[in-house]
C-alpha cells in the first residue's frame, strides 16, 4: 500500500538553527500539507501546498517556514531560526484531492 | 479557534461493546468530515469519512452518523475490540482540502 514517508523520525536542534524536515509523498497525489501536533494539543494546519505553490497557510506560518518541493518526489519544511515553542510533531500528508489526505508517521522535532 | 470540538477527552468500552465517540462543529461550511485513528507515535491514519449531502456512512464495523442541523456527527464502532485502543480524530474541511481537526478522544477498549 502506497504510504507517506518522513524523515527523519526525531530530530534535535538547538535555538536559533535551521531545520529542514522531509516528507515524500504519495507518488501520484497532487497536494501537499505540513501539520504540527505540540504535545497535548491538538492537530494543527500549517500549509498547503498545489501546482508548486502555497494554495492555504495558517497563522502558525510565519516568515520563518518555508515550503518547497525541489524535484518530483520530496516536499520539504523549513524552519528558518528554531525557536522553543517550534518543538512538536510534523506530520506531512497528501492527497489525490478527491479523497482523504493520508499522513506520514511524523517527525518529532526538539528544540534545545 | 474551536470549529471542531470533541468534548470527550477519553472513553472507556468494554470488548464487544460499543463505542460511541462524538464531535460538534460550529462552522457551516464545513462539507466533509472525517474521522482518523492516531496509535502513539504513528501518523493519523484514515478511517472513514462522510460528506455533508449524506446522513449515514458505513464501513464495516465503523459507522458514522452526521446530524448537519444539529452540527454534530458520531463515530459508532461495533463491536469494539482491544485493538481499537487509540486516539480518535474527528476532522473538517470546507470545500478545499485543509482539515479542522478536534481536539481528539482517547477510546480505551478493555478485554
Amino acid at each position: 500500500e502506497p504510504e507517506v514517508t518522513q524523515t527523519p523520525s526525531h530530530q534535535v536542534t538547538q535555538m536559533g538553527q535551521e531545520v529542514i524536515l522531509r516528507c515524500v509523498p504519495i507518488s501520484n497525489h497532487l497536494y501537499f500539507y505540513w501539520y504540527r501536533q505540540i504535545l497535548g494539543q491538538k492537530v494543527e494546519f500549517l500549509v498547503s501546498f498545489y501546482n508548486n505553490e502555497i494554495s492555504e497557510k495558517s497563522e502558525i506560518f510565519d516568515d520563518q517556514f518555508s515550503v518547497e518541493r525541489p524535484d518530483g518526489s520530496n516536499f520539504t519544511l523549513k524552519i528558518r531560526s528554531t525557536k522553543l515553542e517550534d518543538s512538536a510533531m510534523y506530520f506531512c500528508a497528501s492527497s489525490s484531492g478527491e479523497d482523504e489526505a493520508f499522513f506520514g508517521q511524523g517527525t518529532r522535532l526538539t528544540v534545545v | 479557534d474551536q470549529q471542531v470540538k470533541q468534548n470527550s477527552p477519553s472513553l472507556s468500552v468494554q470488548e464487544g461493546r460499543i463505542s460511541i465517540l462524538n464531535c460538534d462543529y460550529t462552522n457551516s461550511m464545513f462539507d466533509y468530515f472525517l474521522w482518523y485513528k492516531k496509535y502513539p507515535a504513528e501518523g493519523p491514519t484514515f478511517l472513514i469519512s462522510i460528506s455533508s449531502i449524506k446522513d449515514k456512512n458505513e464501513d464495516g464495523r465503523f459507522t458514522v452518523f452526521l446530524n448537519k442541523s444539529a452540527k454534530h456527527l458520531s463515530l459508532h464502532i461495533v463491536p469494539s475490540q482491544p485493538g481499537d485502543s487509540a486516539v480518535y480524530f474527528c476532522a473538517a474541511s470546507a470545500g478545499g482540502n485543509k482539515l479542522v481537526f478536534g481536539a481528539g478522544t482517547i477510546l480505551r477498549v478493555k478485554s
